[in-house]
């Protein structure tokens, strides 16, 4: 069974730190990865997908990945309050996602 | 970009009755859509897969009797929960790939459905 594993958290971050969120997967032969953010009572909008091992940045998002180590995390950078929200991690598992539980994150003003 | 719409964005029904949800794809075409069920304070767990012209692919565990999947067009997948029980109470999503595309999946807002 195809398995994705997030620290639930919640992970809180002072306003302005960097926010580092972990994944990792059991499915070796995963080749797509991608983090969602979920506000609540809203669905999850994509914030990032990354294909290759290293890393790929966006703004304030960086996505690192290591397949060797079946790995993948994203860094927020000058977190602000407004990023606070729960971030999912999703491994795709051929047409669908498999989807990790979430981190919910909260930056403190 | 790409955009997915549900209907209705949230429903209060009571247990025994049966509803439908809406899924579209509003400006490209989807032979294939996912329908996800999320709790609260959990993730988002694959129901079924819709495929336009054919049966639906459920995942283990889904009741297919009770999770009615039907993709009528290539725009529209419908989920109807029959025979609700407030164990049914949830947030439904769907999404839908763009152009064939299994990595660029777009997902509609949620329905949030309350079962009394």
């Amino acid at each position: 069974q195809k398995e994705v594993e997030q620290n639930s958290g919640p992970l809180s971050v002072p306003e302005g730190a960097i926010a580092s969120l972990n994944c990792t997967y059991s499915d070796r032969v995963s080749q797509s990865f991608f983090w969602y953010r979920q506000y609540s009572g809203k669905s999850p909008e994509l914030i990032m997908s990354i294909y290759s091992n290293g890393d790929k940045e966006d703004g304030r998002f960086t996505a690192q990945l290591n397949k060797a180590s079946q790995y993948v995390s994203l860094l927020i950078r000058d977190s602000q309050p407004s990023d606070s929200a729960t971030y999912l991690c999703a491994v795709n598992a051929g047409q669908n996602f498999v989807f990790g539980p979430g981190t919910r994150l909260s930056v403190l003003p | 970009g790409a955009v997915v719409s549900q209907h209705p964005s949230r429903v209060i029904c009571k247990s025994g009755t049966s509803v439908k949800i809406e899924c579209r794809s509003l400006d490209f075409q989807a032979t294939t859509m996912f329908w996800y069920r999320q709790f609260p304070k959990k993730s988002l767990m694959l129901m079924a897969t819709s495929n336009e012209g054919s049966k639906a692919t459920y995942e283990q565990g889904v009741e297919k009797d009770k999770f009615l999947i039907n993709h009528a067009s290539l725009t529209l997948s419908t989920l109807t929960v029959t025979s609700a029980h407030p164990e049914d109470s949830s947030f439904y999503i769907c999404s839908a790939p763009v152009g064939g595309n299994y990595n660029e999946q777009f997902f509609g807002p949620g329905t949030r459905l309350t079962v009394l």
